[in-house]
């Protein structure tokens, strides 16, 4: 499967622990986007890359989150502190160097904090 | 930054009939519509875009239409079918943060 991958697919935890994502893109990709995503309601955006560069954060992204993506390949998104409200789906994305090139997303890692 | 207000969120319609979605957005810069359709569990995937130098596209069963004058774009589907219900979700592209901003979905059940 060439698509994007992401890990783990499911991810439960106590309140106050951290948690790490990850996401491979597609290959030849070098746009990569982190969204968050609630029961009933559509992707929210997180944060996306160029590259290795952090280009855009959005303001959802409090100080417990920081996402990285290294080499300008595969990409982390660590939560700091989790919440219940951290409770989502993180969906990764990643699209070809134009900007209104389709989205690829992952499957997602769902979160869920007791 | 951009903002996409898509209704309505839940359409139930009988197999063969068509379905519209309607989506509003804010930012008259924005250039770029995609649909995206997710099936319960899945990944959301593109079904269809359109640039904002064309007012319609169409593929198959499936056509978007935009009016950059009033803001708004729409889904239309016809001859729908009972794969066809998913949730889908219109976006456009936040020009100031190059990312697509999404709207909240419209859950489409298509009755045999």
């Amino acid at each position: 499967d060439t698509g994007v991958s992401q890990d783990p697919r499911h991810k439960i935890t106590k309140r106050g622990q951290n948690v790490t994502f990850r996401c491979d893109p597609i290959s030849e990709h070098n746009r990569l986007y982190w969204y968050r995503q609630t029961l009933g309601q559509g992707p929210e955006f997180l944060t996306y890359f160029q590259n290795e560069a952090q280009l855009e954060k959005s303001r959802l992204l409090s100080d417990r989150f920081s996402a990285e993506r290294p080499k300008g390949s595969f990409s982390t998104l660590e939560i700091q502190r989790t919440e219940q409200g951290d409770s989502a789906m993180y969906l990764c994305a990643s699209s070809s160097s134009i900007p209104t090139g389709e989205l690829f997303f992952g499957e997602g890692s769902r979160l869920t904090v007791l | 930054g951009e903002n996409v207000e898509q209704h309505p969120s839940t359409l139930s319609v009988q197999e063969g009939d068509s379905a519209v979605i309607k989506c509003t957005y804010s930012d008259s810069a924005s250039n770029y519509f995609p649909w995206y359709k997710q099936e319960l569990g899945k990944r959301p995937q593109l079904i269809i875009d359109i640039r904002s130098n064309v007012g319609e596209k169409k593929d198959q069963r499936i056509a978007v239409t935009l009016n950059k004058t009033a803001k708004h774009f729409s889904l239309h589907i016809t001859e729908t079918q009972p794969e066809d219900s998913a949730v889908y979700f219109c976006a456009a592209l936040d020009t100031g943060r190059r990312a697509l901003t999404f709207g909240s979905g419209t859950r489409l059940q298509v009755q045999p």
